[in-house]
């Protein structure tokens, strides 16, 4: 029963390095989506995927940023070359499908990244 | 670009008062319009949500009402109280469940 889970929950790093945000959804939730919030913002939508391919990636900001989800379940967010500008709160989402009718998104407690 | 506009960012109202909470969206191909509360540190949480079809939903003490033809919704909160203290967001939702968010409202209960 438990809800989305991401880790780590905080991760500080520097100008230039690599990193990696992992999301697990809900079990049996096929679809899952990560948002970015930055400050005092709402969430703005980064990309989703719909088992294993991803099904819409248009709010990627650049080419550093890119994520898989080679199992349908766990999800990797990866940044590359990291930028000061990157610092938000990526927060992950999974809802039990996506399509024509909504399903509830339910969103995990999101990851704060610190980019120094 | 931002397509879905919330305000205020931030509101103050005594415990047992109304907060009102507006949005407006561009976008004519949103279908479904939830609203989320979100507290310091967590996610959002889904609280209430519309289709374009109905003009109001009521659920305990929250309310959207919403204006097609406008192209605008509002959610009200009566009886506030201190635990509703929280950031509260709109959304508008494309295809594909991708969502849309407000900027945020900030709302404080004072007790």
């Amino acid at each position: 029963g438990a809800g989305v889970s991401q880790t780590p929950s905080n991760k500080v790093t520097e100008k230039g390095k690599y990193v990696e945000l992992r999301c697990d959804p809900i079990s049996g939730h096929t679809a899952l989506y990560w948002y970015r919030q930055s400050l005092g913002q709402g969430p703005e939508f980064l990309i989703y995927f719909q088992g294993t391919g991803a099904a819409d990636d248009s709010g990627l900001p650049n080419d550093r940023f890119f994520a898989v989800r080679p199992e349908g379940s766990v999800s990797t967010l990866k940044i590359q070359r990291t930028e000061r500008g990157d610092s938000a709160v990526y927060l992950c989402a999974s809802s039990l499908t996506a399509g024509l009718s909504y399903n509830e998104q339910f969103f995990g407690p999101g990851t704060r990244l610190t980019v120094l | 670009q931002q397509q879905v506009k919330q305000s205020p960012q931030s509101l103050i109202v005594q415990k047992g008062g109304i907060s009102i909470i507006n949005c407006a969206y561009e976008n004519t191909a949103f279908d479904y319009f939830p609203w989320y509360q979100q507290f310091p540190g967590k996610g959002p949480a889904l609280l209430i949500a519309i289709r374009p079809d109905v003009s109001e939903k009521k659920e305990g003490r929250f309310t959207i009402s919403f204006n097609k033809s406008a192209k605008q919704f509002s959610l009200h909160i009566m009886d506030s109280q201190p635990g509703d203290s929280a950031t509260y967001f709109c959304a508008a939702r494309a295809a594909g469940n991708k969502l849309t968010f407000g900027g945020g409202t900030r709302v404080l209960v004072k007790p």
